[in-house]
């Protein structure tokens, strides 16, 4: 079993819909979770932390459940510029210091 | 202030010469991370420096690749005998590191191409 599993897409929505990508992760003694984003052929960059209570940022919303093993991202009135590669990242655990750990992406496509 | 530098940004080789990708973290962050990402596919783990030491060498594919890093700075990835299947994007990134300091980086990687 993968580390980190995510659904690779793509996800095809019109501007302006609600988009909700999953990822589970198998190590329960993860410590920490991030969305990051990668645009075709560019590096990655951290889009957002996921913590435990939840947390948003603007039209993004990211979730945590513990108990499943399991986060999610949901992006509200999805832009154009929306469109890349959702990366779901996990920090296995403290003996693996600063070391993380990447799903392989989930492609998301905004089309007009 | 400037981000991480990679170089060089292309390289195209004869499979069985080596190679020497070059890495310039953020200054100041303390761990640099190694990663490989093969067309269509994810970012695979490399390797982890804190500082000069690399406690985790984990998923360095043979050892052919070596990495090291000098001066809590500069850090090189070296391939030896290149195969084909060793082409792809090669990213770094660096982080203040210690725990708790989880925010990555990354350069704009090295596409490696082996003919």
């Amino acid at each position: 079993r993968k580390e980190v599993e995510q659904d690779p897409g793509p996800f095809n929505v019109p501007e302006g819909a609600t988009v909700a990508f999953n990822c589970t992760y198998s190590n329960s003694a993860s410590q920490s979770f991030f969305w990051y984003r990668q645009d075709c052929r560019k590096e990655p960059k951290l889009l957002m932390s996921v913590y435990s209570s939840g947390n948003e940022d603007g039209r993004f919303t990211a979730q945590l459940n513990r108990a499943s093993q399991y986060i999610s991202l949901l992006i509200r009135d999805s832009k154009l510029s929306d469109s890349a590669t959702y990366l779901c990242v996990v920090n296995p655990s403290r003996e693996y210091g600063n070391k993380l750990v990447f799903g392989a992406g989930t492609i998301l496509r905004v089309k007009s | 202030g400037a981000g991480v530098s990679q170089s060089p940004s292309n390289k195209v080789t004869e499979k069985g010469k080596d190679v020497e990708l070059r890495c310039d973290p953020i200054s100041g962050h303390t761990a640099l991370y190694w990663y490989r990402q093969r067309l269509g596919q994810g970012l695979e783990f490399l390797i982890y420096f804190q500082g000069n030491s690399a406690p985790d060498k984990s998923g360095l594919p043979s050892d052919r690749f070596s990495a090291e890093r000098t001066g809590e700075s500069v850090s090189t990835l070296t391939i030896q005998r290149t195969q084909q299947e060793d082409s792809a994007v090669y990213l770094c990134a660096s982080s203040l590191g210690g725990f708790g300091s989880y925010e990555q980086y990354f350069g704009p990687g090295t596409r490696l191409t082996v003919t």
